[in-house]
């Protein structure tokens, strides 16, 4: 069965520079969220998208943003990268918002900042 | 959102049944149990789901009191390959994002 879909799975950057991360979810599944989750940490919600609009916004950064495409992907763009964005960050996708729905997680993209 | 209260880690051996307890005194009326597992590098990956009562899938059994005040995810006959980091959450429903608390780390011995 699809998975979802992350890339790159591995991203180096230099402090002050830019990322940008993509995640394509399962097929018929509208909803869209990220995660990070930082060393030895539990996963923390940044944001989600739900047909093309923000749904839920939760502890994203200002330097981040992040869309949802008319394909479902999503992209979370980073700037202004700091040592401590170095986390795995993890896309979901289920099929519509209902807080009942099941989650289903990517294999995450590790962001390694120096 | 609800918080939930579970332990910080667990130690079994292989064939042994895990049951691990999740407090969650504020639960809402309207709120579902949800319990994922993550392996290491992995993103969670969702074992089971409940309202009240018991719940049964392949993997697991979720026992819930008439209080919903707490929850027990049970995993019959663990394996080492059920080593893992195991989250408890409750589903807020006016909101989709999974709140993650501190899990519970299973450790399985041969």
């Amino acid at each position: 069965a699809a998975g979802v879909i992350q890339s790159p799975r591995h991203l180096i950057k230099e402090k002050r520079e830019t990322a940008t991360l993509k995640c394509y979810p399962i097929p018929r599944h509208d909803t869209v969220y990220w995660y990070q989750q930082g060393p030895g940490q539990d996963p923390q919600f940044l944001i989600s998208f739900y047909e093309k609009m923000q749904s839920d916004k939760g502890s994203i950064p200002d330097r981040f943003s992040a869309q949802q495409f008319s394909d479902y992907h999503s992209e979370l763009n980073m700037s202004s990268l700091e040592l401590g964005d170095s986390a795995l960050y993890f896309c979901a996708s289920s099929p519509g918002t209902d807080s009942y729905n099941e989650q289903f997680f990517g294999p995450g993209t590790r962001l390694t900042v120096l | 959102l609800a918080k939930t209260t579970q332990p910080i880690s667990m130690d079994s051996y292989e064939g042994q049944e895990v049951n691990i307890t999740c407090s969650h005194n504020n639960i809402a009326t309207n709120d579902y149990i949800t319990w994922y597992q993550q392996f290491p590098s992995q993103g969670p990956r969702f074992i089971i789901q409940g309202y009240k009562t018991k719940v049964t899938n392949e993997v697991a059994s979720l026992f819930i009191p008439a209080d919903r005040k707490s929850s027990t995810l049970s995993l019959p006959r663990v394996s080492l390959s059920d080593t893992a980091v195991y989250y408890c959450l409750v589903g807020d429903m006016n909101t989709d994002k999974l709140i993650f608390g501190t899990g519970t780390r299973l450790q399985v011995f041969p």
